[in-house]
This record gives structure tokens, sequence and C-alpha cells, in this order.
């Protein structure tokens, strides 16, 4: 069965300071890892992670994928208000046909 | 640009009534699927389905049917409500499987 831990279950932080949420995951025929961000309402998508130590960025956002040892990180530098949100991370197995969410990391940034 | 849209955003049933929960995108895309979200539960796969006319069991299928008549829809049905099925359904759709999904903005049942 394929399993997905995410840690922090929580992180409240200060705005301005730099967060690193953790993935770690057991996938018997993994493709890819996608990070998810969740406000409200549906989720919405960060990044797509398919091979080892090829950094993705977006901003003050990026995220990496260490296949060996089956984790991803997610950091966000210099954190605002707006970034409040739960992270969800999913790795796809395309065995079973199926991304498996995490039940995510809620960061909550103080002003 | 609509993108994945879910009808209705809220409903409440009583133990026994059955509904139909109404997923639409508009990308062009093969893959849909249903997922259920529950407090320290994160997202289970109910079913979804690799192309029109097609659909498969995802994690948690039990309660559930689904239709993919139309490439663009892809329905979800509870022919008996349990309390138990009270849970925000999330909708998706995805040009490639492990690809980006795109995610409707959730419905909310209650079944009292």
């Amino acid at each position: 069965e394929d399993k997905v831990v995410q840690s922090p279950l929580s992180l409240v932080v200060h705005e301005g300071d730099t967060v690193t949420l953790n993935c770690s995951y057991e996938v018997t025929n993994f493709r890819s890892l996608l990070w998810y961000k969740q406000e409200k309402k549906a989720p919405t998508f960060l990044f797509m992670l398919t091979s080892s130590g090829i950094e993705k960025k977006s901003g003050r956002l990026s995220s990496i994928l260490d296949k060996k040892e089956l984790f991803s990180i997610l950091n966000i530098t210099a954190t605002q208000t707006g970034d409040s949100a739960v992270y969800l991370c999913a790795p796809f197995d395309f065995g079973n046909e199926k991304l498996t969410f995490g039940t995510g990391t809620r960061l909550t940034i103080i002003p | 640009n609509a993108g994945v849209t879910q009808t209705p955003k809220f409903r409440v049933l009583k133990t026994g009534q059955s509904m139909t929960l109404l997923c639409a995108q508009d990308m062009n895309h093969e893959y849909m699927y249903w997922y259920r979200q529950d407090p320290g539960m994160g997202l289970r796969l109910i079913h979804y389905s690799v192309g029109e006319g097609t659909t498969a069991k995802g994690e948690v299928p039990d309660g559930y049917n689904v239709s993919r008549l139309k490439k663009q829809n892809f329905l979800l049905g509870l022919e008996s409500a349990a309390p138990s099925q009270t849970s925000v359904y999330f909708c998706a759709s995805s040009y490639l499987q492990g690809a980006e999904a795109f995610f409707g903005q959730g419905t909310r049942l209650t079944v009292v």
C-alpha cells in the first residue's frame, strides 16, 4: 500500500521567516510527486517533480525530490500572510494509477 | 476559462436519499477523478476515468457509482446516502496521469 507522511503537521511562523515542509513516501511504482496548496477550497497546483536532485522554483517557493531517500521538500522563503494554507504532497504510482495524498502541513503566517 | 466546475456546492441529504454530483471540465482532459476529503484523512480517491465511457474504482469506492458518458462530464452518484458519506467532494481532471490535476471548488455534502 502506498504511504505518504508529511511533517510537520502544523507550523506557525512570523512573516518573513523561511520554512521547510517535508514529504516522505513509499510508492511501489513511482512516476512523479506533486505539491499542492489548499486554502479554503480547491487545491491548487504548485510543482510536479520527476527527477532526483533537480530543483523546481517559482518565485519564493522551491521544491526538490530525492528518489533514493524517498522524500521531497518544499521551501518557502520570505513568507507572507498569503502563504497561510495547507500544503499537500502526492506521489503518483503508475502501477495502480493513483495519486496518494498526504494529510498535509497546515502553515500559518503571523503578520 | 471555467476549468473544472462542480454542482451543487452544498447539499444536505437525509439517510437513504440519493443524489448525483456533476463535474464538468472544459480543458479536453482525458482523465477525471472524484475525491473525498475528511479531516485528518487527506484526499482519498473514490473513482476515476481514463477516457469517455470508462470508469475504475479508486481507494474508497463503496457506496458510490460513476458515469462518464461524455468526455467533459463525470458524474458521481450516491444511491442510498449514509452519514459516513458526509464529506467534501472534489472533482479533478488532468491531461496525463500523474501530471498536474485541476480541481473543482468542491461540494460540501452533509448526510443527516
